[in-house]
């Protein structure tokens, strides 16, 4: 059983089409995020959702839209995409804001690619 | 912005030795502190959280300094499967819970 599932697990592109991330969790936590790890490894939030609310909005471009229909589920929508968009997008979840102690759960991650 | 830094390695390690890494943190309004492992092209995994008396867990053990400001890792009896990125992670209590990551340290154990 995977904990935390998000697809497509690779995706590649050309600038300007506006592509989607699917999350799904099943472990019951009720806070979801968005990280974003370019290529020098850095690790970046984007977004957080506790119970399905905003909660975390990080300084990300507007093309980047969240949605989350339900506390297990949260989406990422990119519009217009830039080759600066390339990244591995990783979807998280928690119990809590704070990890619960028990910190985040990875899913294995969006390697997008924009030509 | 506050940051988490790491020095980025790469150790390289002999099977069996000792290694540790420290990781410094510049918000003092963090309160959670965790260690994740990443292995090449795979998602972090969590290694152990931090503990203000220090915890181990088998051969890691993760210490925390308020004072100076940083937490460290210590891993004893290296293995060859230890070979990955090691990261840490300071979350501020209260707030906005964004959570800092450090970029990594990486780690090489060899036969």
């Amino acid at each position: 059983d995977t904990a935390v599932s998000q697809t497509p697990k690779y995706l590649v592109t050309q600038m300007g089409n506006d592509k989607s991330i699917k999350c799904e969790q099943n472990l019951g936590h009720d806070t979801m995020y968005w990280y974003k790890q370019d290529s020098k490894k850095f690790l970046k939030i984007m977004f957080s959702y506790n119970n399905k609310e905003l909660i975390i909005n990080e300084t990300v471009p507007n093309r980047f839209s969240p949605k989350s229909p339900d506390k297990a589920h949260l989406n990422l929508h990119i519009n217009s995409l830039e080759l600066g968009d390339s990244a591995v997008y990783f979807c998280a979840s928690s119990q809590g804001l704070s990890g619960g102690g028990h910190g985040y759960t990875f899913g294995s991650g969006t390697r997008l690619t924009v030509v | 912005r506050k940051e988490v830094e790491q020095d980025p390695g790469p150790f390289n390690v002999p099977e069996g030795a000792t290694v540790a890494f420290n990781c410094t943190y510049s918000n003092s309004a963090s309160q959670s502190f965790f260690w994740y492992r990443q292995d090449c092209r795979k998602e972090p995994k969590l290694l152990m959280s931090v503990y203000s008396s220090g915890n181990e867990d088998g051969r890691f053990t993760a210490q925390l300094n308020r004072a100076s400001q940083y937490i460290s890792l210590l891993i004893r009896d290296s293995k060859l499967s230890d070979s990955a990125t090691y990261l840490c992670v300071a979350l501020p209590s209260g707030g906005s819970y964004i959570p800092t990551f450090g970029r990594g340290t990486s780690l090489i154990v060899h036969p």
